[in-house]
């Protein structure tokens, strides 16, 4: 079975500081993508940032980056100049080519200090 | 690009009331997918369609709860008759393909008193 796992229930970061958010996974399976959402307090689940497993190179989105470590099954996320408006529960989830369900972390609540 | 459409953003209905949570997927989206928030269970889904057919119904909690997409622009999340414990954000998502990125709606806030 696919697992997802965020062992950082919550986190908190200065503004402006750096922050990284910890994802791991479990499959058996070579092609699949790897996202993180972001839910503000509105409850909107924003996508952040996408991965493709086949791409060696890690994606990034402005201020967010992933460091995707494929033989280690470890996908976190970067933070940089982290901003207030970054407060927000995220969560890591992994979709495999070969199934239609995305199977969601249990999330880390995330708040921005200023 | 308009994203997922979701209506009502919010309602609050009496217990045993019928309750309709409606849906627009983005157009040329072949995949919709109905999810559920709750403090407890996190996020669980509840049904997902292809190309207007359910093919995976075995979220959904009971037989109080049911979902159509009778075209390929619009989709249903019935309950009937809803319970408090219904209460939850129910998400709408969709996708162009499988195994592909999925896109949330904003969610439909149900409260059931």
């Amino acid at each position: 079975a696919q697992t997802v796992t965020q062992s950082q229930p919550e986190m908190s970061v200065q503004e402006a500081e750096t922050v990284t958010l910890s994802c791991t996974y479990d499959t058996s399976e070579n092609n699949y993508y790897l996202f993180w959402y972001k839910q503000p307090p509105s409850r909107q689940m924003i996508l952040v940032i996408r991965q493709e497993a086949y791409k060696q190179q890690n994606a990034t989105e402005n201020r967010f980056s992933v460091n995707f470590q494929k033989a280690a099954k470890s996908f976190s996320l970067k933070i940089s100049d982290s901003q207030l408006g970054d407060t927000a529960m995220y969560f890591c989830a992994f979709i495999s080519y070969n199934t239609d369900k995305l199977i969601f972390g249990t999330g880390t609540r995330l708040q921005v200090f200023p | 690009d308009a994203g997922v459409i979701q209506s009502p953003r919010h309602e609050v209905t009496e217990m045993g009331q019928e309750v309709t949570l409606r849906c627009k997927p983005i157009s040329g989206h072949d995949y919709l997918f109905w999810y559920r928030q709750t403090m407890m269970r996190g996020l669980e889904l509840l049904i997902y369609f292809n190309n207007n057919v359910p093919i995976d119904d075995s979220g959904m909690p009971e037989d109080r709860f049911s979902a159509k997409m009778p075209n390929a622009s619009f989709s249903t999340l019935k309950i009937q008759p809803s319970e408090p414990r219904d209460s939850a954000v129910y998400f709408c998502a969709s996708s162009y393909d499988a195994g592909n990125t999925i896109y949330f709606g904003e969610g439909s806030w149900l409260t059931v008193v």
